[in-house]
């Protein structure tokens, strides 16, 4: 049974770098095929995709916050790190960690998410 | 990359037939046949409900099915059921193997 859980602080100021953490089991992300996505909801507004990293540690980005987005896997923790900078508080959101399955190119697993709030 | 253009609203009474449509280019939808529908209920997580433009993933009832035409795909649900009423979201893979969501449309069970 494939699990994920997001992890990392709910209130940051304007201008800080956020890091969430996102904690997973029932598979392993050095497995061919097999990747981390994040994907962001702001409330009351639609799925935003942030990042996605593959087993090979093939990384993929937003071309809009590319310049801000930092993804990274520790494979022995069953840990996937997301980071972005210079949080402004339209960067409010839900933040999303999901299961890429590579042989359909869908999030077939989400975790729960978690509420980030920006502000001073 | 553009959000793909999904209506904003729809609404069916329960049995009846309803279909969302996800309009895209040819670098995302009209490109690939991996188009997902997800489905997300107020507060809760989305969940997948349709992958590879027609595909049901294992537990989602056959009443949801997706196909899809040139630039633009569809989900249908059938039998409208009063847990239907959700949000409704498409996603596609696109040509610079990134991925693009719409904008998420509202289904009011009547």
């Amino acid at each position: 049974q494939i699990t994920l859980k997001e992890s990392g602080p709910t209130l940051v100021k304007p201008t800080q770098t956020l890091t969430l953490t996102c904690t997973f089991s029932g598979f392993s992300l050095s497995t061919s095929g097999v990747g981390v996505g994040w994907i962001r909801q702001p409330p009351g507004k639609a799925l935003e995709w942030l990042a996605l990293i593959y087993w090979d540690d093939d990384k993929r980005y937003s071309p809009s916050l590319k310049s801000r987005l930092t993804i990274t896997k520790d494979t022995s923790k069953n840990q996937v790190v997301l980071t972005m900078t210079n949080m402004d508080p339209v960067d409010t959101a839900t933040y999303y960690c999901a299961h890429w399955e590579y042989s359909s190119s869908s999030f077939d697993i989400w975790g729960q998410g978690t509420m980030v709030t920006v502000s001073s | 990359q553009s959000a793909l253009t999904q209506p904003a609203s729809v609404s069916g009474s329960p049995g009846q037939s309803i279909t969302i449509s996800c309009t895209g280019t040819s670098s995302d939808v009209g490109g690939y046949n991996y188009v997902s529908w997800y489905q997300q209920h107020p507060g809760k997580a989305p969940k997948l409900m349709i992958y590879e433009v027609s595909n049901r993933p294992s537990g989602v009832s056959n009443r949801f099915s997706g196909s899809k035409s040139g630039n633009t795909a569809s989900l249908t649900i059938s039998g409208l059921q009063a847990e239907d009423e959700a949000d409704y979201y498409c996603s596609s893979y696109t040509s610079s193997s990134l991925v693009v969501f719409g904008g998420g449309t509202k289904l009011t069970v009547l």
